[in-house]
Order: structure tokens, then C-alpha cells, then sequence
């Protein structure tokens, strides 16, 4: 069965400090596909990256940057300089390498940026 | 180009009325799943369609069920509604590749009384 932990439920930042969001997997597959989304108060998941298994290229767009570390199976994802625009739920997901399309996604974690 | 479509965004209904909710994918994404969010359970699956078939199927009870059309629209729909089925229901549409992601609609917050 697959899992996604997110262990942190809700983090408080004010603007300009930077913060690391935790997320750690399980899966027995070799192939596998993980994700990050943002849900504002507006409801929609936005789509912020994908990473694939056999990639542990660490990627930096912008203020966000992501973590992936298969040893310790950790996808964590850091926002430099936060504001108060990325105050938002944020949810790690993960999925098999199979066909089928289904997402196993984490608790979130809820981050508010106050000024 | 326009996103994933999904009506009515707001929706009140009564217990033990059934409920048809929508979603029209992005133009040429043809796998389309259904997620239920919950403050207590979080983002749950609950199926996946692509091509008019369903490939997946999330834990959830026979109440719940969907389909997809050829033109891959897909319709999900709950009957005999309990108050726990008060969630916000968002709809994802995909590529058929594997190595792709989900984009998801404003989701539909169905609120049962």
C-alpha cells in the first residue's frame, strides 16, 4: 500500500523567512511519480511539480525549491523568502508507475505567512 | 485553454436525495479521476475513468459511482445522501501518458442537511 506522511499540520512564518515543508512516502513499486500541490481558500489543488522516481535531481524554480532524497524517501519542498501570497494548503502526493491514474495524497500542511 | 470545468460549484441537498455532479476535462486529457476532500479523511480517491471505462476504484461505498462520455466529460453521482457525504469534490483530468500530471478543477463543496 502506498502512503504519504505529512507530519507537519499547520506552520507560521512571517514574510521573508524561508520554510521547509516535510513529506515522506512508502511504496513497493520501482517506479513512481511524486507531486506537489498548493489549495488556496479558493479550493483548487494547483499543480506546483512532479518528480519521477528514477530523477533525484533536486530542482529550484524560483522562491521554491524541492528535495528529493529516495534513501530516506523524502520529498520535501522549501519556499525562500516566503510571502504572504503563499500562505495555502499544501499537499504532497504520490503515485504508482502503473496506468492507472490515482493519487495517494498527504494530510497537508497548512502554512500561513503573516506580514 | 481553458481548464478543468467542474458545476455546480455549490450544491445543497437534502438526506437521502442522490446528486449528479459534473466535470468537463481539459480539452485532449482523456483519464479523468474523482477525489473527495473531508476535514477528517482528507483527499480520498474515488475513481479514475479513461476512455469511458473505469480503471480504478477508491474505497468508497456502491453509493457512489460515475462515468465518463466519449467526449470524456464525466459525471459522478451519490445516492441516498448521508451527512457525511458533505465534502468538497474535486475533479482531476490527466494525459494518458504515465509520466504526466493531474490537473484539478474549483472542485463542488456539496453540503447534505
Amino acid at each position: 500500500a502506498q502512503k504519504v506522511t505529512q507530519a507537519q499540520t499547520e506552520i507560521s512564518v512571517v514574510e521573508k523567512e524561508d520554510v521547509t515543508l516535510d513529506c515522506v512516502y512508502e511504496t513497493r513499486d520501482t517506479t513512481y511519480y511524486l507531486f506537489w500541490y498548493k489549495q488556496p481558500p479558493s479550493g483548487e489543488l494547483v499543480f506546483l511539480i512532479r518528480r519521477n522516481s528514477f530523477d533525484e535531481q533536486n530542482e529550484i524554480s524560483g522562491r521554491y525549491s524541492w528535495n528529493f532524497q529516495k534513501s530516506t524517501s523524502s520529498f520535501n519542498f522549501t519556499i525562500t523568502a516566503s510571502q504572504v501570497v503563499d500562505s495555502a494548503v499544501y499537499f504532497c502526493a504520490l503515485r504508482s508507475g502503473g496506468s492507472n491514474y490515482k493519487l495517494t495524497f498527504g494530510k497537508g500542511t497548512l502554512l500561513t505567512v503573516n506580514p | 485553454k481553458a481548464g478543468v470545468t467542474q458545476t455546480p460549484r455549490y450544491l445543497i441537498k437534502t438526506r437521502g436525495q442522490q446528486v449528479t455532479l459534473s466535470c468537463s476535462p481539459i480539452s485532449g486529457h482523456r483519464s479523468v479521476s474523482w477525489y473527495q476532500q473531508t476535514p477528517g479523511q482528507g483527499l480520498q480517491f474515488l475513481f479514475e475513468y479513461f476512455s469511458e471505462t473505469q480503471r480504478n476504484k477508491g474505497n468508497f461505498p456502491g453509493r457512489f459511482s460515475g462515468r465518463q462520455f466519449s467526449n470524456s466529460r464525466s459525471e459522478m453521482n451519490v445516492s441516498t445522501l448521508e451527512l457525511g457525504d458533505s465534502a468538497l469534490y474535486l475533479c482531476a483530468s490527466s494525459f494518458i501518458a504515465r509520466d504526466t500530471e493531474a490537473f484539478f478543477g474549483q472542485g463542488t463543496r456539496l453540503t447534505v442537511v
